[in-house]
């Protein structure tokens, strides 16, 4: 079963705005990742958060970790048209990565 | 440098028919996946190898088979191909983290779009 949900389902903004996704799960990990999906193309990494961290940033990408809420957010500032895509949260515990369904991120120039 | 290919890109199947998967990869790791995407989905993963000559059960394994007889290629064959197989696979591998509690980043290959009829 998935243990990673994200939220919103789908998300439309505006070239320059932020975007921002949350993802939640369920059991105690070790990381979790995050990953973009241009359609048909498979997964890339974005970043990673060890179980540790609260927080971390990677260019234009801010993630945060809540374990006590099981939750991890997403932050992409300044969009761009090309950053429209799915993303995916993955959890890592005592088993492989696992996938939410994803956030569907359309920005319109 | 390559990274992951999958062959074949596309492919349609009818009932019953079997194939294989081929995932090769050039970067010496250690961990291969693979996992299947359905509309709407995530990723879910049907079998997944920590080295060579060694395969384990994922979520999803029924009528799926793999294989890892060399280090760079992870096989996933269909014996029996059924309507509920069609969907888009990726392979995917990442290194050896050198402990339990690092896992490090998987790289992705393109996907094999397969349509069983």
């Amino acid at each position: 079963s998935q243990q990673g949900e994200e939220d919103p389902q789908a998300l439309s903004i505006q070239e320059g705005e932020n975007a921002t996704m949350n993802c939640s799960y369920k059991t105690s990990i070790n990381n979790l990742q995050w990953y973009r999906q241009n359609s048909g193309r498979g997964l890339v990494h974005l970043i990673l958060i060890r179980s540790n961290e609260r927080e971390k940033h990677s260019g234009r990408l801010r993630v945060t970790l809540d374990t006590s809420k099981k939750s991890s957010s997403l932050l992409i500032t300044a969009s761009r048209a090309a950053d429209t895509a799915s993303y995916f949260c993955a959890t890592v515990g005592n088993t492989p990565l696992v996938f939410g369904k994803g956030t569907r991120l359309s920005v319109i120039a | 440098n390559a990274g992951v290919t999958q062959t074949p890109k596309f492919r349609v199947l009818k009932t019953g028919q079997s194939m294989t998967l081929l995932c090769a990869q050039d970067m010496n790791h250690e961990y291969m996946y693979w996992y299947r995407q359905d509309p709407g989905m995530g990723l879910r993963l049907i079998h997944y190898s920590v080295g060579e000559g060694t395969t384990a059960k994922g979520e999803v394994p029924d009528g799926y088979n793999v294989s890892r007889l060399k280090k760079q290629n992870f096989l996933l064959g269909l014996e029996s191909a059924a309507p509920s197989q069609t969907s888009v696979y990726f392979c995917a591998s990442r290194d050896w983290s050198g402990g339990v509690s690092v896992y490090n980043e998987q790289f992705f290959g393109p996907g094999t779009r397969l349509t069983v009829l």
